[in-house]
């Protein structure tokens, strides 16, 4: 199985600030990657799909990168409503479809 | 707009089966590939199971391979999980989530959720 892990766990960063959370697979997963935001109590929202593509309505301060092992999301500016928990998310391979553990992003 | 919504949750005892459902509307139900997605109480996502749009193809995770079953009927815009021989960390909110255009596997519209609880 194909294994993901995300750094930081969790992130503290104040309106404004550039964050970057990075996501790791075990083997490579080409571009077959996406990127999910929840809020607690809510169900997880799509922000990327294949890496870098931005799901339909998703403000243009996300932004996803990588290829092959690494993967990053990019908030460029962060604001109020993106105080969440943030997970990768592989689809490369039919035996799992394995999430990373989550990183989330609190107020400094 | 797209709508997912899971019922059938609730308290069972270990052992015993649950039959989940997600009614489906705003989109072509028969030509999406379908998932169910879980969540224990305060940890991570987990993926549970995947069918494809004409039920010819399922796949399962691991944990629950072999006693966990996903279903479709596209005559009803409906999707299933059964679930027999539950077990304690099987506790879980479960969501059933949309495939992604293309027959991708990611997950592109979720529903609310429905909470399992298994416990004696």
């Amino acid at each position: 199985d194909i294994q993901m892990t995300q750094s930081p766990s969790t992130l503290s960063a104040s309106v404004g600030d550039r964050v970057t959370i990075t996501c790791r697979a075990s083997q490579s997963i080409s571009s077959w990657l996406a990127w999910y935001q929840q809020k607690p109590g809510k169900a997880p929202k799509l922000l990327i799909y294949k890496a870098s593509s931005l799901e339909s309505g998703v403000p243009s301060r996300f932004s996803g990168s990588g290829s092959g092992t690494e993967f990053t999301l990019t908030i460029s500016s962060l604001q109020p409503d993106d105080f969440a928990t943030y997970y990768c998310q592989q689809y490369n391979s039919y035996e799992g479809f394995t999430f990373g553990p989550g990183t989330k992003v609190d107020i400094k | 707009q797209v709508q997912l919504v899971e019922s059938g949750g609730g308290v069972v005892q270990p052992g015993g089966s649950l039959r989940l459902s997600c009614a489906a509307s705003g989109f072509t139900f028969s030509s999406y590939g379908m998932h169910w997605v879980r969540q224990a109480p305060g940890k991570g996502l987990e993926w549970v199971a995947f069918i494809r749009y004409d039920g010819s193809n399922k796949y399962y995770a691991d944990s629950v391979k072999g006693r966990f079953t996903i279903s479709r009927d596209n005559s009803k815009n409906t999707l299933y999980l059964q679930m027999n021989s539950l077990r304690a960390e099987d506790t879980a909110v479960y969501y059933c989530a949309k495939g992604g255009a293309a027959g991708m596997y990611y997950f592109d519209y979720w529903g609310q959720g429905t909470l399992v609880t298994v416990s004696s």
